[in-house]
């Protein structure tokens, strides 16, 4: 059965950085894109970017650009989100979701990461 | 950025009843829409793509239609572990945009 494992919760200081990361398991990683998205409390979802294992191509959202940095270790089929520059607007859900082969949809998610933004 | 406008943001209903929500979007999006039904503290779940398509595993009283611009998605007969929240997603042209969601509670 196909599974993303995430990363624990993080509590980040204002300005600072968080990674992370999104272990893949009992598929093919490298045929799969992987899409990070993420949920502010009781919000809707929102659309980070996506990277493409088999070559480290990536694609932003336009909002994340020059803060986001999306990578991908094939040896340990592990995605990992960089976010810098931490606000408190971006306390929220972090997930990792498998890019359907088909269309640009999610068929599979992880369990999601809980990212703290707070002094 | 495609819209996606979402309605109605919440809705009661009984075991039993048919349930639509609905999902306009701004665009036109070739049926490049998919839903996700989402449980408290839980990630999202796929239940539908290309609008109509169920996802493997999915019980065959959801489905999915579209009317022009419009994309429904209907439960016929709903259980009790239907009641969630649910999103649309439009995948036709990047950034992929959501609808606000559809909170479904137990009447």
């Amino acid at each position: 059965q196909v599974q993303l494992l995430q990363s624990g919760a993080e509590v980040k200081n204002p300005g600072a950085s968080v990674k992370v990361s999104c272990k893949a398991s009992d598929y093919t990683f490298s045929r799969f894109g992987i899409s990070w998205l993420r949920q502010a409390p009781g919000q809707g979802l929102e659309w980070l970017g996506w990277i493409t294992p088999y070559n480290g191509n990536t694609n932003y959202a336009q909002k994340f650009q020059g803060r986001v940095t999306m990578t991908t270790d094939t040896s340990t089929t592990t995605a990992y989100m960089d976010l810098r520059s931490l606000r408190s607007d971006d306390t929220a859900v972090y997930f990792c979701a498998r890019v359907s082969t088909h269309g640009f949809y999610f068929d599979f998610w992880g369990q999601g990461t809980l990212v703290t933004v707070s002094s | 950025d495609i819209q996606m406008t979402q309605s109605p943001s919440s809705l009661s209903a009984s075991v039993g009843d048919r349930v639509t929500i609905t999902c306009r979007a701004s665009q036109g999006i070739s049926d490049s829409l998919a839903w996700y039904q989402q449980k408290p503290g839980k990630a999202p779940y796929l239940l539908l793509y290309d609008t109509s398509r169920l996802q493997s595993g999915v019980p065959i009283r959801f489905s999915g239609s579209r009317s022009g611009t419009d994309y429904t998605l209907t439960i016929s007969g709903l259980q009790p572990e239907d009641f969630a929240t649910f999103y649309c997603q439009q995948y036709y042209i990047k950034p992929i945009t959501f609808g606000q969601g559809t909170r479904l509670e137990m009447k």
